[in-house]
């Protein structure tokens, strides 16, 4: 069974200190793992996807990275808008998996002005 | 561009009554469309998918069930709603790639 954890579960940071979410994963093989930020009260957006090992991908100040057993998002100084709770979530290559995505409890991100 | 519309953002029911949230699509056909549940303090729980019409797989043991009717149409129903039923129900669709598509959501109390 696929699993996904998200530490911390919250994140408090001043406007302009830069940090890092975690998301540890287990899966029996990774086809891809994908991050997504969502605003209270609205739907998930998607923000990258990483498919391999060393893998990066970035959007304005945020970049993910890749493991064969976590994944980073980065955020270098951040603003109050980027307060949200960010989404990972995994999908396995197997042939039921591959429909479906196994998301973690998100981390909630606050930055204070 | 692929939409995903959802109504109503808010619902209220009483425990035992009827339930119907409806999700339509816009977009290339043929995705395969989902229903997501997200509990507070829970993370997303698949609860149906759908790879095409009729086509309906359940995975997990409940009082709701799916329907998918037309191709751009996707139904969360029940005949007795539950106070465990409620939470945020979020409609998502994917086509070709593995990117999900997320509806606005229905934010669903059961008192």
């Amino acid at each position: 069974e696929d699993q996904v954890t998200q530490s911390p579960e919250a994140l408090r940071l001043q406007e302009g200190e830069s940090s890092s979410l975690n998301c540890s994963y287990t899966v029996s093989g990774l086809r891809g793992l994908f991050w997504y930020r969502q605003d209270p009260g609205k739907g998930p957006e998607f923000l990258f996807t990483l498919y391999s090992a060393g893998e990066e991908k970035e959007k304005e100040r945020l970049k993910a990275t890749l493991t064969k057993k976590e994944s980073f998002l980065h955020i270098t100084a951040p603003k109050p808008e980027d307060s949200a709770t960010y989404l990972c979530a995994v999908q396995d290559n197997s042939g039921a998996g591959s429909y479906q995505l196994t998301f973690g409890k998100g981390t909630k991100l606050s930055v204070i002005p | 561009s692929q939409t995903i519309h959802q109504w109503p953002a808010t619902l209220v029911q009483p425990v035992g009554s009827p339930l119907s949230l409806e999700c339509t699509v816009e977009g290339t056909s043929n995705p395969n469309l989902y229903w997501y549940r997200q509990a507070a303090g829970r993370g997303l729980q698949l609860l149906f998918y759908s790879v095409g019409i009729g086509q309906i797989s359940s995975e997990v043991p409940q009082n709701l069930s799916a329907s998918r009717p037309q191709d751009r149409q996707f139904i969360l129903s029940s005949k007795k709603l539950l106070l465990s039923d409620s939470g945020f129900y979020l409609c998502a669709g994917r086509w070709g790639t593995e990117k999900l598509f997320f509806g606005s959501g229905t934010q669903l109390s059961v008192l």
